[in-house]
């Protein structure tokens, strides 16, 4: 099945820094890629997609790349603020009729003020 | 739009009793549910699929006697866990996926499951 490797597994910035989370993937079919912020207690929101015949996608401070070819994705937060403060997860979707997510480990992101 | 609601959010029940979570999709119509376990500072574990009108697909390790799946409409999954003890204490998250978009998921708040 697919493997979803996501880094790093935690990560401090000072606010109003960028920051950057990397995941790779093994699949070669996997066309669909989502990250999900995780607040404490909560369960996953979606906050980004990708598909694969697009490169980059952008919505305000967040964006997503992925380099089909090296198949790996990452998603780049700009102007962090405290509230972005969350555990992070990757995903990737081959495709599958019964369209299953396979997810990385996380990341918890802290924002210091 | 795109509103999933679970519950209870938490509950806290005896050993040997069972425990039934809903999972709604509130303002679409959910061909598949998705039904994941979560321990504390861990990612998501799928424990089963469940499609509207068919038997759920259990992932490998998970028991489907004892994690008892129904997804009787296209706006409601439940998951019953039978006779739980306390090694079934966890973070119960469900997943609803859009009959027009196949590929985005979900989810809903989560349901925080004690077992004493």
């Amino acid at each position: 099945g697919e493997n979803v490797e996501q880094h790093p597994s935690t990560l401090s910035v000072q606010e109003g820094d960028s920051a950057v989370i990397k995941c790779t993937y093994s699949d070669s079919a996997s066309n669909y890629f989502p990250w999900y912020k995780q607040e404490l207690g909560k369960g996953p929101q979606l906050i980004i997609d990708i598909r694969s015949n697009v490169g980059e996608k952008k919505d305000q401070r967040i964006a997503v790349t992925l380099n089909k070819t090296a198949k790996h994705f990452s998603l780049h937060i700009t102007e962090t603020q405290p509230e972005d403060s969350a555990v992070y997860f990757c995903a990737a979707n081959r495709g599958s009729t019964l369209g299953r997510l396979y997810f990385g480990r996380g990341t918890q992101l802290t924002v210091w003020p | 739009g795109a509103v999933v609601s679970q519950h209870p959010s938490w509950v806290i029940c005896k050993s040997g009793t069972s425990v039934k979570i809903e999972c709604r999709s509130l303002d679409f119509q959910a061909t598949t549910m998705f039904w994941y376990r979560q321990f504390p500072k861990q990612s998501l574990m799928l424990m089963a699929t469940s499609n509207e009108g068919s038997k759920a697909t259990y992932e490998q390790g998970v028991e489907k006697d004892k994690f008892l799946i129904n997804h009787a409409s296209l706006t409601l999954s439940t998951l019953t866990v039978t006779s739980a003890h306390p090694e079934d204490s966890s973070f119960y998250i469900c997943s609803a996926r859009r009959a027009s978009l196949e590929d985005t998921q979900y989810f809903g708040p989560g349901t925080r499951l004690t077992v004493l």
